[in-house]
């Protein structure tokens, strides 16, 4: 069973920038074909999808994030991560990190998300 | 301002059926499977149908899933309090290479 759990500070403060990190268990990051996405709500809103890494390393963003948002993968620790540089209080949002098994599949495991929110 | 277009809510009573709806444009729904998920407050949204009436086991039948052109429905007959969660509907969209999302439904129960 595949399961994710997000890690990283819950307050990061305007123009810094945001880390996450997504331990997974049960599954491989170097996975040919699993897509592993991170994924926003902000409080009360809907869902947005940021982008994701697969097959060892490539990755593909969200073209209204693309400018800031880089996703990487730790193979010795079975990780990924998320980097959002110069954050707003529009970043403030629940992150989930989440796989899916393939392109065009659902999202069929999600960590239970961690609230950022960008504050002085 | 989320790609895919949902209600922001619908609301049926115990035993009802009641549908919701999902509408995009031709490289997300138009080519591509729309997923539905639940969440429950305070939880992480959960897979639950896509538009080809594929659900993951536990999820009851009363929940069926279609999709004609570029908009997609969720069904739910036999409505039970325990639905009662918001419903966000997703997409594949090729000219992205990555997901889309709409603005999700608020189910009530009354």
């Amino acid at each position: 069973q595949v399961q994710l759990q997000e890690s990283g500070p819950g307050r990061v403060k305007p123009s810094e920038t945001l880390s996450l990190s997504c331990n997974v268990s049960g599954g491989s990051v170097i996975s040919g074909s699993d897509y592993w996405s991170w994924i926003r709500q902000p409080p009360g809103k809907g869902l947005e999808w940021i982008g994701y890494i697969y097959n060892s390393g490539r990755t593909n963003y969200n073209p209204s994030l693309k400018t800031r948002v880089t996703i990487s993968g730790d193979t010795s620790k079975n990780q990924f991560s998320l980097r959002v540089t110069s954050v707003t209080a529009a970043d403030t949002a629940i992150y989930y990190c989440a796989r899916a098994r393939y392109s065009s599949s659902p999202f069929d495991h999600w960590g239970q998300g961690t609230l950022v929110t960008v504050s002085s | 301002q989320s790609v895919l277009t949902q209600p922001p809510s619908a609301s049926g009573t115990p035993g009802q059926r009641v549908t919701m709806s999902c509408s995009g444009s031709y490289p997300n729904i138009g080519k591509n499977t729309v997923d539905w998920y639940q969440q429950l407050p305070g939880t992480a949204p959960k897979f639950f149908i896509d538009s080809a009436n594929r659900r993951p086991s536990g999820v009851p039948d009363r929940f069926s899933g279609s999709k004609s052109g570029t908009s997609a429905s969720l069904a739910i007959s036999g409505l039970q309090s325990e639905d009662e969660a918001d419903y966000f509907c997703a997409a594949w969209d090729d000219s992205l290479n990555g997901w889309v999302f709409g603005g999700g439904t608020k189910l009530t129960v009354l």
